[in-house]
């Protein structure tokens, strides 16, 4: 069955700290790759997303996530974090063989220290 | 532009009620998500509406869920009889077109709970 993980449920960070979050999934063949973010109080919506190309993908508020095909991976990161990054985190994994399905990982909160 | 609408936005029933939850999709989106989120976990799609037929319901419990889209405009989602673990938020999400390469707008959500 198809499957994502997501390799930490809460991150706790200092403002101007580095992110990487991490996420893999676990189907062979072609994916398309999402990251999701939840800000409090606030509707699910798109950061950034991989279809082709380049495996290296900017996204909106100076997230970037890099797809490694090897390690069935695409982890999320910034440079340096701020207080208002403080939400949570979704990889979601579309794999061709499977038609439209979307799979969402478990999620990883992150909070932000002022 | 008005984003995806859900209600209503919270409900508390006791197990073996029934519940409906209506999505009124961005105006012209033909593609409708029906999303269940646990806490704690990732959505789980219930249910793809592509106008107004079936293109996904591999997930939707058909014993107790169902779901139409009769006019391919807005959508109820229906729970009956709810079980405790029925318990979660329940989304939905819409596109302009078909296929995966159309960002998914989503609404605020219905939380459920099940007492």
């Amino acid at each position: 069955a198809q499957s994502v993980s997501q390799h930490n449920h809460h991150v706790i960070l200092s403002e101007a700290a580095s992110l990487e979050l991490g996420c893999n999934y676990s189907y062979g063949g072609t994916v398309n790759l999402f990251w999701y973010v939840q800000y409090p109080g606030q509707h699910l919506q798109l950061l950034l997303k991989y279809f082709s190309g380049d495996p290296l993908v900017k996204g909106i508020k100076g997230f970037e996530a890099e797809f490694i095909k090897s390690k069935f991976s695409f982890n999320l990161r910034k440079p340096s974090v701020q207080w208002s990054d403080t939400a949570e985190y979704f990889c979601a994994v579309n794999a061709e063989n499977y038609g439209q399905n979307f799979v969402f990982g478990p999620g990883t909160r992150l909070s932000v220290l002022p | 532009e008005a984003g995806v609408a859900q209600s209503p936005r919270y409900k508390i029933i006791e197990k073996r009620q029934s519940v409906a939850f209506w999505c009124n999709p961005i105006s012209g989106h033909a593609t409708l998500y029906w999303y269940q989120q646990i806490l704690g976990q990732g959505p789980k799609l219930l249910i793809q509406f592509q106008n107004n037929g079936v293109v996904d319901d591999s997930q939707l419990p058909k014993d107790r869920f169902s779901a139409e889209r009769l006019k391919g405009v807005d959508s109820t989602l229906k729970i009956q009889p709810a079980k405790l673990e029925d318990s979660a938020v329940y989304l939905c999400a819409s596109t302009p077109g078909q296929g995966i390469y159309n960002e998914q707008f989503f609404g605020p959500g219905t939380r459920l709970t099940v007492l």
